[in-house]
């Protein structure tokens, strides 16, 4: 089975412009979530979507957003960007989501802002 | 304060070493615990799940103390694939939230 797979892996991009991410989660698996990691930390909470409604917001501006497809698969949008959201943006999929639920990453994509 | 909040790295030890991560949570809420391992520009992948009671998996051992808010990992007889961040992560009961800390380097060498 194939794990999480992200496109795309990497993109450049020009401040002010807008960037479309997408997550495909592994099969069987309907809970998506998205995080970004910026160099030198941990990653940080963006969305979780389940059966396509969100569940969850980290404490992100409103540039960012997210949905989720009926296939689970899900994008991530973000507008106007800024130098600094410059970053790795991870999805992780898990079957329900739950607090003890194992959550597996994708390879992310590595998004410069320029 | 970060909620998560994790020993500074970077850790350097020789092959053959026993090496031990430390880690605090600030919320109580906190019901769920991890600790994940991420190699050099790829993704996060869990190491194992905390428990109470401890837990081992092989060389790897887990503890959690409720009371003191802590979290540690230990490993044992340090390999040279061990290097990597370790991320302490822990879930509030807000479904697929996952708080991470900023991860410790751990570099072993030959």
């Amino acid at each position: 089975d194939a794990g999480v797979t992200q496109s795309p892996t990497h993109l450049i991009k020009t401040r002010g412009q807008q960037v479309t991410l997408r997550c495909s989660p592994i099969s069987g698996h309907k809970s998506v979530s998205w995080y970004q990691q910026v160099l030198g930390q941990g990653p940080q909470f963006i969305f979780q979507y389940y059966e396509k409604e969100e569940r969850g917001r980290g404490n992100f501006p409103d540039r960012f957003s997210a949905r989720q497809f009926p296939n689970y698969s899900s994008e991530l949008n973000v507008n106007a960007l800024l130098l600094g959201d410059s970053a790795l943006y991870l999805c992780a999929s898990s079957r329900t989501g739950g607090i003890n639920t194992e959550a597996f990453f994708g390879q992310g994509t590595r998004l410069t802002v320029v | 304060r970060k909620e998560v909040e994790q020993d500074p790295g970077p850790f350097n030890v020789p092959e053959g070493a026993t090496v031990a991560f430390n880690c605090t949570y600030s919320n109580s809420a906190s019901q769920s615990f991890f600790w994940y391992r991420q190699d050099c520009r790829k993704e996060p992948k869990l190491l194992m799940s905390v428990y109470s009671s401890g837990n081992e998996d092989g060389r790897f051992t887990a503890q959690l103390n409720r009371a003191s808010q802590y979290i540690s990992l230990l490993i044992r007889d340090s390999k040279l694939s061990d290097s990597a961040t370790y991320l302490c992560v822990v879930n509030r009961n807000q479904g697929g939230k996952l708080i991470f800390g900023q991860g410790t380097e751990l570099s072993v060498k030959p």
